[in-house]
């Protein structure tokens, strides 16, 4: 089984500054790596797939980085509707998730 | 517009059974993998399953085999997930989602059902 690390667990940061979430895998993925944004009562929205591709419909403010096992996602200009769990996910071997990063804007 | 939709909350007591459902539309329901995808409350997400409706092939996370089974009917565009007797620890969310390559299985999922709140208690 694949484990995935996110960190920091929680993130805060103001209004028109970046965040930066990291994500590790126990093992390479590839470029197998997704990331979800999931707010309260909502379920997960694709954000980016295959480390860096944006889903339809998502900002450029969203763009994601990494390769093999260290994987990155940047949210630039934030916005308060950006305040929202954040989950990685590998696709390469079954699926798993990260255990999320809480991002808190000021 | 391709869409999930799944039945609604449950409240049931230890030892019943339990068919939850997620409807799919919008999009050819047999050419695409469902996954179901377990949230404790609290915690982070788990895959449990996946079903291929065009031929019922089914892949289940080793965690989750024999706890739960899943299932599809392409006539109404339906895929399920079932308990025979449900535990307190089945407590959580349940969402369907679908992968986002035709017949593929090495996708992300997009989109996600709204979710099913299964509350287990006596």
């Amino acid at each position: 089984e694949i484990v995935m690390t996110q960190s920091p667990v929680t993130l805060s940061a103001s209004p028109g500054e970046s965040a930066t979430l990291s994500c590790r895998a126990s093992q390479s993925v590839s470029s197998n790596l997704a990331w979800y944004q999931q707010k309260p009562g909502q379920a997960p929205r694709l954000l980016i797939y295959d480390t860096f591709t944006r889903a339809t419909g998502i900002p450029a403010r969203f763009s994601g980085s990494g390769s093999g096992a260290e994987f990155t996602l940047t949210i630039s200009s934030l916005q308060s509707e950006d305040c929202a769990l954040y989950y990685c996910q590998q696709y390469y071997s079954w699926y798993s998730f990260g255990q999320g990063t809480k991002l808190e804007i000021k | 517009e391709v869409q999930l939709v799944q039945s609604g909350a449950e409240v049931k007591k230890p030892g019943e059974s339990l068919r939850i459902s997620c409807k799919g539309s919008g999009y050819s329901f047999t050419k695409y993998w469902i996954a179901w995808v377990r949230q404790m409350p609290g915690k982070g997400l788990e895959c449990m399953g996946i079903i291929y409706p065009g031929d019922s092939e089914t892949r289940y996370n080793p965690s989750f085999q024999g706890q739960v089974t899943i299932s599809a009917d392409k006539s109404t565009s339906t895929a399920y997930l079932q308990w025979s007797s449900l535990k307190a620890s089945d407590t959580a969310m349940y969402y369907c989602a679908r992968q986002t390559r035709v017949s593929a299985t090495v996708t992300p999922f997009d989109p996600w059902g709204q979710g099913t709140l299964v509350t287990v208690s006596s």
